[in-house]
């Protein structure tokens, strides 16, 4: 089946600790997008990559680094430095350039710093 | 900067009724698209129906159909028939069709359908 996947499902961060969460896909698609989730607000950009080996931040870029290495994979890294990282972080992919430009979203990852 | 509005924090309605849901949007561009995305309880996006600005047809997919009026940046979702499955977080999104193509998400709209 074709679809994205993001694990950890649910993770759980010490303070002063960096983790990574995964976002793979296997839809040949060429752009992938990391979101926030906060409760009571809509889905905030938070780095994105058009291409393999290139990507830029989003709205709310602190405290998150990434890389695209792989076409299918799209690792996000929250580190130490992101004051509030406790939310629901959602990965989505588009298939490129001169297509339907929809996103679709994988499932999640709830990230809770204890 | 573009701007997504959902007025609407939450919504019922019974089973096998009609609901609408409104977003509004703030844009200086032409060439956009709309969508409506649904976050059941699993909270998977799930995409619900798209517009693109440059057709003068509203979308319709099965029992989900949009208003989409252009000059006064409206975009509502109508949901015919309602069922227990329709109950969910409902987003409104905007993109412009560019080189960053992301979206941009208004706040939700919390769908309860009653048996």
């Amino acid at each position: 089946d074709g679809g994205i996947t993001q694990s950890p499902k649910y993770l759980f961060r010490k303070e002063g600790q960096n983790v990574t969460l995964s976002c793979e896909q296997n839809l040949n698609h060429d752009a992938m997008y990391w979101y926030r989730q906060d409760p009571g607000q809509g889905l905030r950009l938070i780095y994105y990559s058009q291409i393999v080996n290139d990507f830029q931040k989003g709205d709310i870029a602190e405290g998150y680094s990434v890389s695209r290495e792989k076409k299918e994979s799209f690792p996000l890294t929250v580190t130490s430095a992101q004051k509030n990282p406790t939310a629901f972080y959602l990965c989505a992919s588009r298939l490129g350039p001169g297509t339907t430009d929809t996103q679709y979203f994988g499932p999640g990852t709830r990230l809770t710093v204890l | 900067a573009q701007t997504v509005t959902q007025s609407q924090p939450e919504m019922s309605v019974q089973e096998a009724e009609t609901v609408t849901l409104s977003c509004t949007y703030d844009t200086s561009e032409s060439n956009y698209y709309l969508f409506w995305y649904k976050q059941p309880p699993s909270r998977q996006m799930i995409l619900v129906i798209r517009q693109e600005a440059y057709k003068q047809q509203n979308a319709t997919e099965n029992r989900f159909s949009v208003n989409f009026q252009k000059a006064a940046k409206s975009f509502s979702l109508k949901i015919s028939d309602s069922q227990l499955g329709d109950t969910a977080m409902y987003f409104c999104a905007f993109m412009n069709r560019g080189a960053t193509n992301k979206l941009i998400f208004g706040t939700g709209t919390l769908l309860a359908v009653q048996p």
